[in-house]
């Protein structure tokens, strides 16, 4: 069963603070990893990844996977109120010859203070 | 450029009652999805629809059933509500496998 872990659950900082959010997966067929942004209703698609090692960089956000290890961060620097939400981060897999199918993790509560 | 339009947003049900939630997006995407979204679970796939005329099953799909009525909307159906129903229901579709997934809004559903 395919199966992503973020961590940590919950994350609380000031603003201006840098935080690094992980998303760990165990997935058969790989194809993709994508880290969403959801603040009161719907995810909002941030980055998706395909390719070891190589960073996807929007602004003050940054992410990175490693599928060797099998992991991705999401970084986000000089934090703002305005990144408090959940990140989500799912990963796809191929399985026969359905499309294509996202398994989320449980999401990332960041809440950024003033 | 409405994307992905979910009704209704809110709904109570009492359980044994029936309802359809209607989802429709407007970018010509071949790929539709519904999850729903329960605390500290993440999103979970109920069925999806990868071109029009086909669905498939997901992780959670006992108890409802989906229609994909053409390629703009997929419905999302309850046969006979459950509390273990009660979620954020969230529709979404996509252009092709290298694109990003675009979500709904949301419909919060309420089984009493």
């Amino acid at each position: 069963e395919d199966k992503v872990v973020q961590s940590p659950l919950s994350l609380v900082v000031h603003e201006g603070d840098t935080v690094t959010l992980n998303c760990s997966y165990e997935v058969t067929n790989f194809r993709s990893l994508l880290w969403y942004k959801q603040e009161k209703k719907a995810p909002t698609f941030l980055f998706m990844l395909t390719s070891s090692g190589i960073e996807k960089k929007s602004g003050r956000l940054s992410s990175i996977l490693d599928k060797k290890e099998l992991f991705s961060i999401l970084n986000i620097t000089a934090t703002q109120t305005g990144d408090s939400a959940i990140y989500l981060c799912a990963v796809e897999a191929l399985s026969g010859t359905s499309y294509g199918k996202l398994t989320f993790g449980q999401g990332t509560i960041l809440t950024v203070h003033p | 450029n409405a994307g992905v339009t979910q009704t209704p947003k809110f709904q109570v049900l009492k359980t044994g009652q029936s309802m359809t939630l209607q989802c429709a997006q407007d970018m010509n995407h071949n790929s539709m999805y519904w999850y729903r979204q329960d605390p500290g679970m993440g999103l979970r796939l109920i069925y999806y629809s990868a071109s029009e005329g086909t669905t498939d099953k997901g992780e959670v799909p006992n108890g409802y059933n989906v229609s994909r009525l053409n390629k703009r909307e997929f419905s999302l159906r309850l046969e006979s509500a459950a509390p273990s129903q009660t979620s954020v229901y969230f529709c979404a579709s996509r252009r092709a496998w290298n694109y990003g997934y675009t979500f709904g809004s949301g419909t919060r559903l309420t089984v009493v």
